[in-house]
């Protein structure tokens, strides 16, 4: 299996601009997550899926971010307009979520973004 | 609300020492708690997995123990080796909401 692919790997953009994070799971996994990552903060969980449907965005910072899962294949993170503080890298994640006191997440690895 | 905390956050080794890693957390009302390893650049990889009802869990020369009670795991290390460097995470599942809580992570150096 490829495993969980992101894309892009590296993404540099200047403030106020709008930036798009790809995601393709492992197949047939039917959760989702996408967390983010920086010194500061370390590993938060933003939004998860489950059969593509978001289940859990309490982790979105704020409006200007947005995720969607259109199929069981693909998913986007979007900020929009970003800034310098969206600076981190951020990870995808998909779960076979066949027992949920066991879950266990396959990561990719990982989109480094800097807003400058 | 629960706090996962790893101390120390970097740990530097020679080559050949058992070494232990530790990781807290507030709430004892846990699932599993989980050890994952990232290397620079990269992804997590999950490690050990340990469920709530279990003491400890091994894998080759990886051996992770829980104490829900007193909110205490740790990773042993036996004899490390330069490509056990990384960079180690653990975190706890609460509920059967699939969220994990992650903490900061303890970064290994494993001098040659």
């Amino acid at each position: 299996d490829a495993g969980v692919i992101q894309s892009p790997r590296h993404e540099v953009t200047e403030m106020g601009q709008e930036v798009t994070l790809r995601c393709k799971p492992i197949s047939g996994h039917d959760y989702l997550f996408w967390y983010r990552q920086t010194m500061m903060r370390g590993l938060e969980l933003l939004i998860y899926f489950n059969n593509n449907v978001p289940i859990d965005d309490s982790g979105m910072p704020e409006d200007r971010f947005s995720a969607k899962m259109p199929n069981a294949s693909f998913s986007t993170l979007k900020i929009q307009p970003s800034e310098p503080r969206d600076s981190a890298v951020y990870f995808c994640a998909s779960s076979s979520g066949q027992d949920f006191r066991r879950v266990r997440l396959f990561f990719g690895e990982g989109s480094r973004l800097t807003v400058l | 609300k629960q706090e996962v905390t790893q101390i120390p956050a970097a740990l530097s080794v020679p080559e050949g020492e058992n070494l232990v890693l530790n990781c807290s957390f507030t709430d004892s009302a846990i699932y599993n708690l989980q050890w994952f390893r990232q290397d620079p650049g990269k992804g997590l990889t999950s490690l050990l997995l340990i469920q709530s009802s279990q003491r400890e869990q091994t894998s080759g020369r990886l051996n992770a123990s829980l104490d829900k009670s007193s909110g205490r795991s740790t990773l042993y290390i036996a004899a490390s080796q330069p490509g056990d460097s990384a960079t180690y995470l653990c975190a706890v599942q609460m509920d059967s909401s699939y969220k994990l809580i992650f903490g900061s992570g303890t970064r290994l150096l494993v001098r040659p």
